[in-house]
């Protein structure tokens, strides 16, 4: 099984329609991120969680929420979608740090299309 | 707020052709430095990266970054690339104290032709 787990692969949904992404982590890390990938623009940060009661925005974050279940699941919502949400959304882990130094472990992807 | 440039966005090589991707990033503290590779339809694995200590770092598959402190740099090299290292190329960094939030560039699309 992978260390970090996203469902759906791929979803196709309508304009105004509520959806959520789903990650899980058998890493038994305590950091957890959600990113966009859109084509040229790299990967940017959307929200994450350095444990389950402390949830944080990143610089996207608008129109979307997070909800952090356990240490080991994520979930990212769109609210009301909408066609320029249409992307690759990526989770990822990475361990507490002693020193920032720590990469990340990045789940699959799922990608999402808002028609 | 910290910011990475990758200036490269499609390079096309062909084998045993040397390899350079420049990335510059925007912060003056302590940082740590990071590659990660794409490869068509898969996720993010991480290629290399610099913490502290020697500023020239050895990945995997070949692959080696060196950390320029004056240059705010952290250029990807490769000296004899293969069909196989076609992907796409994001640098990352973070600051110490930052919480680990990583700042990826807007990445580089690599192909190698045969």
């Amino acid at each position: 099984d992978a260390d970090v787990t996203q469902t759906p692969r791929n979803r196709i949904t309508k304009t105004g329609k509520r959806i959520m992404l789903e990650c899980s982590q058998t890493k038994g890390h305590d950091r957890m991120y959600w990113y966009r990938q859109d084509p040229g623009l790299g990967l940017r940060l959307i929200y994450y969680s350095f444990d389950v009661k402390d949830i944080n925005k990143g610089e996207i974050s608008d129109g979307y929420s997070v909800s952090r279940q356990a240490q080991a699941k994520f979930s990212l919502s769109l609210e009301s979608a909408i066609p320029n949400q249409t992307a690759l959304y990526f989770c990822a882990t990475s361990d507490s740090p002693t020193g920032d130094g720590y990469g990340y472990t990045f789940g699959s992807g799922t990608r999402l299309t808002v028609v | 707020a910290q910011s990475v440039s990758q200036h490269n966005h499609h390079v096309i090589l062909s084998e045993a052709a040397s390899l350079e991707l420049g990335c510059n990033y925007s912060y003056g503290g302590t940082v740590n430095l990071f590659w990660y590779v794409q490869y068509p339809g898969q996720h993010l694995q991480l290629l290399l990266k610099y913490f502290s200590g020697d500023p020239l770092v050895k990945g995997i598959k070949g692959f080696e970054a060196e950390f320029i402190k004056s240059k705010f740099s952290f250029n990807l090299r490769k000296p004899s690339v293969q069909w196989s290292d076609t992907a796409e190329y994001f640098c990352a960094v973070n600051h110490r104290g930052g919480g680990n939030k990583l700042t990826f560039g807007t990445g580089t699309q690599l192909k190698v032709e045969l």
